[in-house]
């Protein structure tokens, strides 16, 4: 089962700051990953799939990178809508789809 | 518009059964794979189980294999989970999603409580 480790656990910023966030696997992925975004109370949203396309109405403030083993989602300038929980999930080796423990994003 | 709508969550007894159900609307549901994904109170999300648009591939988590089945029926644009011998790690809001682009999950519903308790 390929592990996903996500940092930091928590990030306090500002609003207008920008954020980035880290997710490594524990084999190769290939560019098999997705990042989501989870606000209390709703179901998560996709935000990137294929590690650097933005889905569909998703702002260009949020944008993913990486391949292999390490990825980043980069939220360029913090609206107060962004603050909430981000997962990232593979599917490089799968079964079992694996997501990773999540980044809090929170206000500072 | 494209819709999910969960259903049949309840709260059971350890060893008991229950059966989630998913409606989707807004697409052509039987074209796309679908999965279970479920998220225990104040955790992490964890993937269940997936099913390919006919139905014909199946995988599930090791933690709920034999337990739990997944089905649907591309008539009703329906999609099942039959759980079975529930324990209470079990407990958690099941998501039914639509996969898309090598399973990245494009759409959510608004999930079921399973609670597992006696």
């Amino acid at each position: 089962e390929i592990v996903l480790t996500q940092s930091p656990a928590t990030l306090s910023l500002s609003p207008g700051e920008g954020a980035t966030l880290s997710c490594r696997a524990s084999q190769s992925v290939s560019n098999y990953l997705a990042w989501y975004q989870q606000k209390p109370g709703q179901a998560p949203r996709l935000l990137i799939y294929d590690a650097s396309n933005r889905a569909t109405g998703i702002p260009a403030r949020f944008s993913g990178s990486g391949s292999g083993t390490d990825f980043t989602l980069t939220i360029s300038s913090l609206e107060p809508e962004d603050f909430a929980v981000y997962y990232c999930q593979q599917r490089g080796n799968w079964p079992p789809l694996t997501f990773g423990g999540g980044t809090k994003v929170e206000i500072k | 518009e494209v819709q999910l709508v969960e259903s049949g969550g309840a709260l059971v007894q350890p060893g008991g059964s229950l059966r989630l159900s998913c409606a989707a609307s807004g697409f052509t549901f039987s074209s796309y794979s679908m999965n279970w994904v479920r998220q225990a109170p104040g955790k992490g999300l964890v993937w269940v189980s997936y099913i390919t648009s006919s139905g014909g591939t199946i995988y599930y988590a090791d933690s709920v294999k034999g337990r739990f089945t997944i089905s649907r029926d591309n008539t009703k644009n329906s999609l099942y989970l039959q759980m079975n011998s529930l324990r209470a790690e079990d407990t958690a809001v099941y998501y039914c999603a639509r996969a898309v682009s090598r399973c990245s999950f494009d759409y959510w519903g608004q999930g079921t409580l399973v609670t597992v308790s006696s």
